[in-house]
């Protein structure tokens, strides 16, 4: 079954530092997100992208945060200097069509702690 | 700005019993709203939706009542079983965007 998978699972990073969390959503997908959750509690938007462009963002995702679909198969999500309170589960989804049609298919996750 | 809200927070319920979760929201943009169910290091994964021009729709013993008027929506799962143990998000999309409520951690005893 067809699956969006993420990587890395855990990366751990120096305050300041650049983080680039990876994902490769399901072949046939067009639409394109990233969430995160802290520890476990609710499940944030950051951004959807449809057709090489953002197509909305949160208040959350202010200019440290950046998406980039460098290829036909890669979805990236770039923080550029990375807070303390960046330490999250990030989490990338995809869907065939736009989020109030169906189904949006989420990786497993990755795992960022920032010391 | 919470855009949708979700109560109860945690929810423990006997094995058979009746797990009842409710959601609200605001914004009229919304026309879809689906629930998604999260196990421990997993990722959400879809269980139900529904649209605006119904009031109810069951899937086995899965069911979602919705009010328009209201904003409201709920999810009832029927014979409430130890595997359904996991974290319930409701979820209100538009054409752009999908937004989670707060989540509801339902523990189901034996």
């Amino acid at each position: 079954e067809p699956e969006v998978t993420q990587t890395p699972s855990h990366q751990v990073t120096q305050m300041g530092q650049e983080v680039i969390l990876r994902c490769v959503p399901i072949s046939n997908h067009l639409y394109f997100y990233w969430y995160r959750q802290i520890l476990g509690q609710k499940v944030e938007f950051l951004v959807s992208f449809y057709n090489n462009e953002i197509s909305e963002k949160s208040e959350i995702f202010d200019d440290q945060f950046s998406v980039e679909r460098p290829d036909g198969s890669n979805f990236t999500l770039k923080i550029r200097s990375t807070k303390l309170e960046d330490s999250a589960m990030y989490f990338c989804a995809s869907s065939v069509e736009s989020p109030n049609t169906g189904e949006l298919f989420f990786g497993e996750g990755s795992r960022l702690t920032v010391l | 700005q919470q855009q949708v809200k979700q109560s109860p927070q945690s929810l423990i319920v006997q094995k058979g019993g009746i797990s009842i979760i409710n959601c609200a929201y605001e914004n009229t943009a919304f026309d879809y709203f689906p629930w998604y169910q999260q196990f421990p290091g997993k990722g959400p994964a879809l269980l139900i939706a529904i649209r605006p021009d119904v009031s109810e729709k069951k899937e086995g013993r899965f069911t979602i009542s919705f009010n328009k008027s209201a904003k409201q929506f709920s999810l009832h799962i029927m014979d409430s079983q130890p595997g359904d143990s996991a974290t319930y998000f409701c979820a209100a999309s538009s054409r752009n965007d999908m937004r989670f409520g707060a989540g509801t951690r339902l523990t189901v005893k034996p």
